[in-house]
C-alpha cells in the first residue's frame, strides 16, 4: 500500500512571494491534515479536512494560508505571501474512519524563505 | 499548560539495552488517545504505538511497549533491545475526544534518542 505523497520535498523562497504544496493521502483516508514543524518543535495542525469539507482550521493563519482538497482526494497547501517565520517542514497526514483513526504521515516540504 | 510535556530533550542508550521514553499529559476528557512517532533524520513521522484511555492492558508493538498509567497521566514509551536504526527524535502526542470531528494531534517537543554502539 502506498503511504501518503507530498511534493515537492524542498523549497526555497524570497520572503513575500507565493509557494504551494501538494499531497496525495493513503488510498481511501477520508481525512487529511496539514501540520507545521517549526525546527526544534512538535508538529501543529493547519487544517484538517473529512473528505472535502474543512473541519478544523482554528490555528490556520487565513491571512496568508489557504488549503483545499476539491475532490476529496489530494490537496494543496498555499502561503501567499511567506514570511521568514514560515520556514518550516510542512507535514501531511492521513487517516481513516475507523477507530483509533491513526495519522500516517508523508515525507514533508521543507521550506526555508529567505 | 502543556498538554504533552517530554522532559527528556535527549537520552543516550547503548545497542542491545532497552531505555524508556518520559511522556506525560493533561486532559479533562475520559476519551482520549496516546500515540508514539519516531521522527529520523528524513523527516517523515512513522507512527510507532497507540494506546486507548480505556484500554486497561498496555500497548505492545514488537520491540515497543506502552507503560500506560492512568492516574499519573503517564504514558512512556518504552524500547527493548535497542539497535542503531533506532536513533531518531521521538514525539509523544495526543489526541482528545472530540464530538464535533476534530481529531488533532497534540504532540510534545520531542525526544531525540541516541543509540550508542
Amino acid at each position: 500500500e502506498a503511504g501518503v505523497a507530498q511534493s515537492p520535498r524542498y523549497k526555497i523562497i524570497e520572503k513575500r512571494q507565493s509557494v504551494a504544496f501538494w499531497c496525495n493521502p493513503i488510498s481511501g483516508h477520508a481525512t487529511l491534515y496539514w501540520y507545521q514543524q517549526i525546527l526544534g518543535q512538535g508538529p501543529k495542525l493547519l487544517i484538517q479536512f473529512q473528505n472535502n469539507g474543512v473541519v478544523d482550521d482554528s490555528q490556520l493563519p487565513k491571512d496568508r494560508f489557504s488549503a483545499e482538497r476539491l475532490k476529496g482526494v489530494d490537496s494543496t497547501l498555499k502561503i501567499q505571501p511567506a514570511k521568514l517565520e514560515d520556514s518550516a517542514v510542512y507535514l501531511c497526514a492521513s487517516s481513516s474512519t475507523g477507530w483509533p483513526e491513526t495519522q500516517y504521515f508523508g515525507p514533508g516540504t521543507r521550506l526555508l524563505v529567505l | 499548560a502543556q498538554k504533552i510535556t517530554q522532559t527528556q530533550p535527549g537520552m543516550f542508550v547503548q545497542e542491545k539495552e532497552a531505555v524508556t521514553l518520559d511522556c506525560t499529559y493533561d486532559t479533562s476528557d475520559q476519551s482520549y488517545g496516546l500515540f508514539w512517532y519516531k521522527q529520523p533524520s528524513s523527516g517523515e513521522m512513522i507512527f510507532l504505538i497507540y494506546q486507548g484511555s480505556y484500554d486497561e492492558q498496555n500497548a505492545t508493538e514488537g520491540r515497543y511497549s506502552l507503560n500506560f498509567q492512568k492516574a499519573r497521566k503517564s504514558a512512556n514509551l518504552v524500547i527493548s533491545a535497542s539497535q542503531l536504526g533506532d536513533s531518531a527524535m521521538y514525539f509523544c502526542a495526543m489526541r482528545e475526544g472530540h464530538r464535533t470531528g476534530r481529531r488533532a494531534l497534540t504532540f510534545g517537543s520531542g525526544t531525540r534518542l541516541q543509540v550508542q554502539p
